[in-house]
């Protein structure tokens, strides 16, 4: 069973950094690209990041770019989101979300959600 | 403003047919496979629609989609009860070398 299981949300201030993580069962991690896909309260679905499986390739949404850096260590079957510079704008859930296969491929499971508040 | 564009909120009665419908562009839609999800809330959204028009597994065949151009839909037959939730349709953009989202759409079951 796929499991996908984020941590490392919190309350931030303005300006500061947080790490998420996503930790990863019930499939080869290695093989799957990942993605991280946020939801600010009471709002829709905007895509972040993508990692393929490799950690080779990454792209990033505008409104993060510059700011955001999406990893993965597939010895520890985790993936992560290091998040600087943080605005209240990124207030939000960060689901992390495993593709079919590459980064274009769809998403196909979704972790719960790790809640993120920026507010000072 | 999403780069996907769906009508904020949808209703029939149950058993009835409704549709979702969803806008992009040739970036998008026009030239790309269209996914759709459904989210309860405060849960996890749950893949519905893959490659325009398949049904993962466990999905009922209620549930279809399509494609034309750069516009695609979600048609939800014998609406019931449980199908009442929010609706988004999905997109990998080549301009943008990114996903794309719709805004979504929330089907309320009158």
């Amino acid at each position: 069973e796929v499991q996908l299981l984020e941590s490392g949300g919190g309350l931030v201030q303005p300006g500061g950094s947080l790490r998420l993580s996503c930790a990863a069962s019930g499939f080869t991690f290695s093989s799957y690209a990942m993605s991280w896909v946020r939801q600010a309260p009471g709002k829709g679905l905007e895509w972040v990041s993508v990692i393929s499986g490799s950690g080779s390739s990454t792209y990033y949404a505008d409104s993060v770019k510059g700011r955001f850096t999406i990893s993965r260590d597939n010895s520890k079957n985790t993936l992560y989101l290091q998040m600087n510079s943080l605005r209240a704008e990124d207030t939000a859930a960060y689901h992390c979300a495993k593709q079919a296969s590459t980064v274009t491929a769809h998403f196909d499971y979704w972790g719960q959600g790790t809640l993120v508040t920026v507010s000072s | 403003q999403s780069v996907l564009t769906q009508p904020p909120s949808a209703s029939g009665t149950p058993g009835q047919r409704v549709t979702i419908s969803c806008s992009g562009s040739s970036s998008n839609i026009g030239g790309n496979y269209v996914y759709w999800y459904q989210q309860f809330p405060g849960t996890a959204p749950k893949l519905l629609i893959y490659r325009n028009n398949q049904r993962p597994s466990g999905v009922p065949d209620r549930f279809s989609g399509s494609k034309s151009g750069t516009s695609a839909s979600l048609a939800i037959s014998g609406l019931r009860s449980e199908d009442e939730a929010d609706y988004y349709c999905a997109a990998w953009d080549d301009s943008l070398s990114g996903w794309v989202f719709g805004g979504g759409t929330k089907l309320t079951v009158l």
